[in-house]
């Protein structure tokens, strides 16, 4: 079966200060690959997503980025972290043409 | 971008009574999905609907999508504590294209 992974579970930054979540994807090979961002108990709002090593298809301009160096890893950044950019990070991947399965979450705060 | 709105935002029920949830949008979805999900967790999926009048049952939970595909509900019946959390519903216009509603926070009190 599936298994996915977000690391770290918490985080608090201060602005200014670089960031990077790790997220990885076991039981499956060329997954696609999602970032997401959920504020306060809302809606998800999709920001990356991946097909392939390498491909990166961005959703939602910002100071984020994302890259897949890995088949199974994807990891989202940031050179220099807003106030506006704390949340619920959520990564997710599914089969080509399947519906998201979520990670545990990140949950991010810029201070 | 296309927006799906999930009615009521909150709803706060007492344990045994049944509920309806909904989400609506302008826009025809291919697919459908409704999702549950516990604070400080992601969103686990319940459900995927995918044909227009569709009904899909589990267990005490009904959920239907619109004959034109642009609505779905969802109905709780008996509802239990367990059932506490926020319900997101999420429509799929093709591949890699999830767009998720607002969502609705529903608590169930003993």
């Amino acid at each position: 079966s599936q298994t996915i992974h977000q690391w770290p579970a918490t985080l608090v930054q201060p602005v200014g200060s670089p960031l990077s979540l790790e997220c990885t994807v076991e039981g499956t090979s060329n997954p696609n690959l999602y970032w997401y961002r959920q504020a306060a108990g809302r809606g998800l709002q999709l920001l990356f997503y991946s097909v392939g090593i390498g491909q990166i298809s961005s959703e939602v301009p910002q100071n984020l980025s994302a890259s897949r160096p890995q088949d199974r890893q994807f990891i989202l950044s940031s050179k220099k972290l807003l106030l506006s950019d704390s949340g619920f990070y959520l990564c997710a991947w599914s089969s080509p043409r399947g519906t998201p399965d979520f990670g545990p979450g990140t949950r991010l705060t810029v201070t | 971008t296309q927006l799906l709105e999930q009615s009521p935002q909150f709803l706060s029920i007492q344990e045994g009574e049944n509920l309806t949830v909904y989400c609506n949008s302008s826009s025809v979805f291919s697919s459908l999905q409704w999702y549950r999900q516990e604070p400080g967790e992601g969103p686990v999926l319940l459900v995927t609907v995918v044909t227009g009048g569709e009904v899909k049952k589990l267990k005490r939970l009904t959920f239907q999508f619109g004959d034109a595909r642009k609505d779905s509900s969802l109905h709780i019946t008996a509802a239990q504590t367990g059932d506490t959390g926020l319900y997101l519903c999420a429509g799929s216009a093709g591949a890699n294209n999830l767009f998720f509603g607002t969502g609705t926070r529903l608590t169930v009190i003993p």
